[in-house]
């Protein structure tokens, strides 16, 4: 593993299933991000973890959780899908929480529930 | 509210310079980044500011103005690779990052 990775590359995806997407980092980065990306609107903050352990809620957290048992390691999960949530979801890892810590992002997962 | 603005789409010629402008409004202000995301691809970083003043990395250079609430991203010597996304975002007060929608950047030759 180079960097940070997810799965699935893509998903399609029936309404009301349950579905996690996958991220894996092996940089040793402290802080993890889920985002979502939707065209004309800029990428959106759904949670976040600035250490193994700890979860914090984004911008847009309703219908998704995630968790942080190690520090390579922050799934995203839809308890029950639906359509609002078709979306390319990027997960993103910094080496700290603070100012000037740039994120690297993974290549995404288009999701896209019908 | 937080806000960040920015172009939705330029166009510029291949060997000119362009201009992608930025104005942000956030509760509290840790600094400005800008990414360069080509299609369907992930964000890259480019340049992050916190202070006043231009820093200059190579073709592209990043300029902030605290007090005006503004940046810009200026690329020379623009090549048909420089074809992507541009999105400025600003990290808040409790060093969370708002982003712009992105401009687009059209090369043509």
């Amino acid at each position: 593993i180079a960097g940070i990775t997810q799965a699935p590359t893509s998903q399609i995806l029936a309404a009301g299933r349950r579905m996690t997407l996958r991220c894996t980092q092996d940089m040793r980065h402290n802080a993890m991000y889920w985002y979502r990306q939707d065209l004309g609107l800029g990428l959106r903050l759904i949670h976040y973890s600035n250490t193994a352990g700890t979860t914090g809620k984004g911008e847009v957290p309703d219908g998704y959780s995630v968790s942080r048992a190690n520090t390579d390691d922050f799934p995203l999960t839809l308890a029950s899908a639906v359509p609002s949530q078709t979306s390319v979801y990027f997960c993103a890892s910094s080496d700290s929480s603070g100012a000037q810590s740039e994120q690297f992002f993974g290549p995404g997962t288009r999701l896209t529930v019908l | 509210g937080q806000n960040i603005d920015q172009p939705t789409e330029m166009t510029a010629t291949e060997g000119a310079i362009v201009q992608i402008n930025c104005t942000y409004q956030t509760s509290g202000f840790n600094g400005l980044f800008w990414y360069q995301q080509h299609a369907g691809e992930a964000p890259t970083f480019l340049s992050y500011n916190v202070l006043d003043g231009l820093e200059e990395k190579g073709r592209f250079s990043s300029f902030l103005s605290r007090s005006k609430g503004y940046s810009y991203l200026l690329l020379k010597e623009l090549q048909m690779k420089d074809s992507a996304s541009y999105l400025c975002a600003a990290m808040d007060s409790n060093y969370q990052l708002i982003w712009g929608a992105g401009t687009k950047l059209i090369i043509k030759p």
